[in-house]
């Protein structure tokens, strides 16, 4: 079968670093996508990755390791708007497989 | 560049009752996505086009819902009849073809079943 997990929830101080992890087991792989969910919103793209290492872009990384079906998003400098959903999705195929979604809270 | 468009943004509904529920992709966008999502859990993909085609449609409950995209562009989604647990949004993403092609996602709809 197909799967994608991740952490439930997470909770972390403004103006830390949080790491979100998410492990996948798919047919077939053809990129990782990241995208940030607001509560009520839809959710919009943050990165992608299809080759092995890290993609930085701002205060938000990406890394991908496939022989470990692993990526995880590293999000550095926190901000309260960061408290969001942070949702991992897997292109298998045609098909976009879609983890459940980690919430990440913040505290001041 | 629009975005995808959906309509209505919240529906209210009586069990037993049928809804619809439209989106308009982004132009040149291909492949169009109608997904479920309940509080707290991701997307579940219930429909997916490529042009006027259906990719995947197996997670549908097609005893009560279908979906159409007519000339490959603006699409509908159909339940009928309602039940409590379709309570949820529904989202509508598109993309263009591609494995690096990203998924724009549109509002969503709220729909609420009574």
């Amino acid at each position: 079968g197909q799967n994608i997990d991740q952490p439930t929830e997470m909770t972390a101080t403004e103006g830390a670093i949080v790491q979100i992890n998410c492990t996948y087991q798919t047919s077939g792989f053809n990129g990782l996508f990241w995208y940030q969910q607001h509560a009520g919103e839809a959710p919009t793209f943050l990165s992608y990755n299809v080759l092995d290492g890290l993609e930085e872009k701002g205060r938000f990384s990406s890394f991908l390791s496939r022989s470990k079906g692993y990526s995880y998003l590293l999000l550095k400098e926190l901000q309260m708007k960061d408290s969001a959903s942070y949702l991992c999705a897997v292109r298998s195929n045609y098909q976009l497989i879609w983890g459940a979604g980690t919430k990440l809270i913040i505290k001041p | 560049e629009a975005g995808v468009a959906q309509s209505p943004r919240y529906k209210i509904i009586e069990k037993r009752q049928s809804v619809a529920f439209w989106c308009n992709p982004i132009s040149g966008h291909a492949t169009l996505y109608w997904y479920q999502q309940i509080l707290g859990q991701g997307p579940k993909l219930l429909i997916q086009f490529q042009n006027n085609g259906v990719v995947d449609d197996s997670q549908l409950p097609k005893d009560r819902f279908s979906a159409e995209r007519l000339k490959g562009v603006d699409s509908t989604l159909k339940i009928q009849p309602a039940k409590l647990e379709d309570s949820a949004v529904y989202l509508c993403a598109s993309s263009l073809v591609g494995g690096s092609a990203e998924a724009f996602f549109g509002q969503g709809t709220r729909l609420t079943v009574v």
